[in-house]
């Protein structure tokens, strides 16, 4: 049972460039999340899914895109990645809302590096 | 709006003795639920346990127990028999409609 799966685990950008982050999940869950996480600083909600073909913005949205095309899929774009998106990103899902008390399953995260 | 407060960025603690992670939150709300996660050095975030606020019985998971104060708003993570495997990150969390995260606690087991 792979749970939720991110790729790609590791990526060093140029400023500017742009890239995507795959996080698919195999539970079948409504729910799905992306998070960064820097040090000192916990969790930040990036954007967020409450099913196939919806998206919403979390805490800290700016400079990312996501798009929710199939249940088990959830893709994080930056367009136009920027020294300050270095960090290590976060896929979740949930069967429940992670507001309402769902527990929340993880990825094993993707360390991005802009320079 | 509702914060998360971890007060303890580091703690260490002897292999087989008990340690204590604090976390202390602000909310307006009565209905709300509340979680320990632990991140190893492997990053990926595991939930260690769960804690409904309307329920006055203190939440535990083996090794793990919580201690409640709901009038206090504190929700601290007791490990005891503490072991290698438990050295980690642990993140304290609270919901309602939303998910707020705390800073995180870096464990450190001593042998």
């Amino acid at each position: 049972n792979a749970g939720v799966t991110q790729t790609p685990k590791f990526r060093v950008l140029k400023t500017g460039q742009s890239m995507t982050l795959l996080c698919a999940q195999d539970m079948n869950h409504e729910y799905m999340y992306w998070y960064r996480q820097d040090p000192g600083m916990g969790l930040r909600l990036i954007h967020y899914s409450v099913g196939e073909g919806t998206t919403a913005k979390g805490e800290v949205p700016d400079g990312y895109n996501v798009s929710r095309l199939k249940k088990q899929n959830f893709l994080l774009g930056l367009e136009s990645a920027a020294p300050s998106q270095t960090s290590v990103y976060f896929c979740a899902s949930s069967y429940a809302r992670g507001g309402n008390g769902g527990e929340l399953f993880f990825g094993e995260g993707s360390r991005l590096t802009v320079l | 709006a509702q914060t998360v407060t971890q007060s303890q960025p580091e703690m260490s603690v002897q292999e087989a003795e008990t340690v204590t992670l604090s976390c202390t939150y602000d909310t307006s709300e009565s209905d709300y639920y509340l979680f320990w996660y632990k991140q190893p050095p492997s990053r990926q975030m595991i939930l260690v346990i769960r804690q409904e606020a309307y329920k006055q019985q203190n939440a535990t998971e083996n090794r793990f127990s919580v201690n409640f104060q709901k009038a206090a708003k504190s929700f601290s993570l007791k490990i005891s028999d503490s072991q290698l495997g438990d050295a980690a990150m642990y993140f304290c969390a609270y919901s309602d409609y939303q998910l707020i995260w705390g800073a995180g606690t870096k464990l450190i087991i001593k042998p």
